[in-house]
């Protein structure tokens, strides 16, 4: 299987200011037939399902505001918040989709400071 | 619109096993993976497995192989997750979601406690 593995565990992060995840892979996410990343971005918040952000380890799903960005290749992707929110506040996972087995990274906790 | 509607909380004993339904409207069943996703209180999403309801094919993570069973009924559009000799870790929230790129559909979530 392939492993994430997401850093930091958590962060804390002034209103305003800007919040970066980054998730590194075991084994490279790039199909180069297609030139996509697969790699995908969640926000969970308590008590709800995991709400999908951005997919092809760049593009934001339908109605993400454009403060979530992505980026990275190969086997290195970021999520970038930028100006949070405070309703930005919350567990944030990435997960590859490259075979048919999925994993998610462990998870990363932002707070407001 | 596309909904995935989960059966309800389920309390088990260890040993025993349980089956968790989640039934798909609002798009062509068939045409789409259904994977299960679950997650431990304060945990992490741990992704499980997942099944093609049209070939029937399926795939499990090592870690549930052995144990994980899902399957489908094309006719009435809801598949179906088995899992047996359950221990206390087993105790979490299972989800279905919709395949695709990435999961963008989620079930609300199905409570199962192992408890003796």
């Amino acid at each position: 299987d392939i492993v994430m593995t997401q850093s930091p565990d958590s962060l804390a992060v002034s209103l305003g200011e800007r919040a970066t995840i980054n998730c590194k892979s075991s084994q490279t996410l790039f199909y180069r037939p297609t030139n996509k990343n697969f790699l995908a971005w969640y926000q969970q918040k308590p008590g709800q399902p995991p709400k999908l952000l951005i997919y092809w380890a760049s593009t934001r799903e339908s109605g993400v505001p454009d403060r979530f960005s992505g980026s990275g290749s190969g086997t290195d992707f970021t999520l970038t918040i930028s100006r949070l929110q405070a309703e930005d506040a919350a567990v944030y996972y990435c997960q590859q989709y490259y075979g048919t087995l999925r994993t998610f990274g462990q998870g990363t906790q932002v707070e407001i400071k | 619109q596309v909904q995935l509607v989960q059966s309800g909380a389920e309390v088990k004993k260890p040993g025993a096993s349980v089956k968790v339904s989640c039934k798909a409207s609002g798009y062509s069943f068939s045409n789409y993976d259904i994977n299960w996703v679950r997650q431990a209180t304060g945990q992490g999403l741990e992704w499980m497995g997942w099944m093609n309801p049209s070939s029937g094919n399926t795939g499990y993570i090592q870690k549930f192989q052995g144990r994980l069973t899902i399957t489908s009924d094309t006719s009435i559009s809801t598949a179906y997750m088995e899992l047996s000799s359950l221990t206390s870790d087993d105790t979490a929230v299972y989800y279905c979601t919709r395949g695709g790129f990435g999961e963008l559909y989620w079930g609300q979530g199905t409570l199962v406690t192992v408890s003796s």
